[in-house]
């Protein structure tokens, strides 16, 4: 089993459309939590971080459940620049040092 | 502002052939900096890290090895390589144990 787990999708959707992803972790000694963004052959870059709060940045709004193990985006509002993969990713001690754990990514496409 | 740098962007080397890419960070001292890869369809995995010159950490047995021979400077280095060592290679970067890292644009290798 993976430590960090996605629905690979691909999730198509309509512009203006609202969609969500989800994220399972196995590691309950994960402290902290991202979603990054990865455009096709493309390196990813940092979306978002995840507060236990909840945090929203624009029409982007991430959740944690630190209980579950679970954690959320939710894109509203759909753009066709939105299309990309979505990773999720956790932090977590590893030998002295802090490590990210990446997730293979859910896919998103925004059609017109 | 900070920027890293890879090289090359793409590279189509045979089986038992040597491999070395080449990864630079401007902008900022000592940081900390990770070789990753990422096969298709699956999620980023971390092989090297390294906190300063000459410190070098492995995640998992391989046929590749990491150097960091200037502050700034990390390469990723192959004596054979193998068909499984094609990917997308990651350079990143975070100040000191900083939560975020930074990506450089990548090497596409494809082993034939």
């Amino acid at each position: 089993r993976k430590e960090v787990e996605q629905d690979p999708g691909p999730f198509n959707v309509p512009e203006g459309a609202t969609v969500a992803f989800n994220c399972t972790y196995s590691n309950s000694a994960s402290q902290s939590f991202f979603w990054y963004r990865q455009d096709c052959r493309k390196e990813p870059k940092l979306l978002m971080s995840v507060y236990s709060s909840g945090n929203e940045d624009g029409r982007f709004t991430a959740q944690l459940n630190r209980a579950s193990q679970y954690i959320s985006l939710l894109i509203r509002d759909s753009k066709l620049s939105d299309s990309a993969t979505y990773l999720c990713v956790v932090r977590r001690p590893s030998g002295g040092y802090n490590k990210l754990i990446f997730g293979a990514g859910t896919r998103l496409a925004v059609h017109p | 502002s900070q920027t890293i740098h890879q090289w090359p962007a793409t590279l189509v080397q045979p089986v038992g052939s040597p491999l070395s890419l080449e990864c630079t960070v401007e902008g900022t001292s000592n940081p900390n900096l990770y070789w990753y890869r990422q096969a298709a369809g699956r999620g980023l995995q971390l092989l090297f890290y390294s906190v300063g010159i000459g410190q070098i950490s492995s995640e998992v047995p391989q046929n590749l090895s990491a150097s960091r021979p200037q502050d700034r400077q990390f390469i990723l280095s192959s004596k054979k390589l193998l068909l499984s060592d094609s990917g997308f290679y990651l350079c990143a970067w975070s100040v000191g144990g900083a939560e975020t890292q930074y990506f450089g644009p990548g090497t596409r290798l494809l082993v034939l």
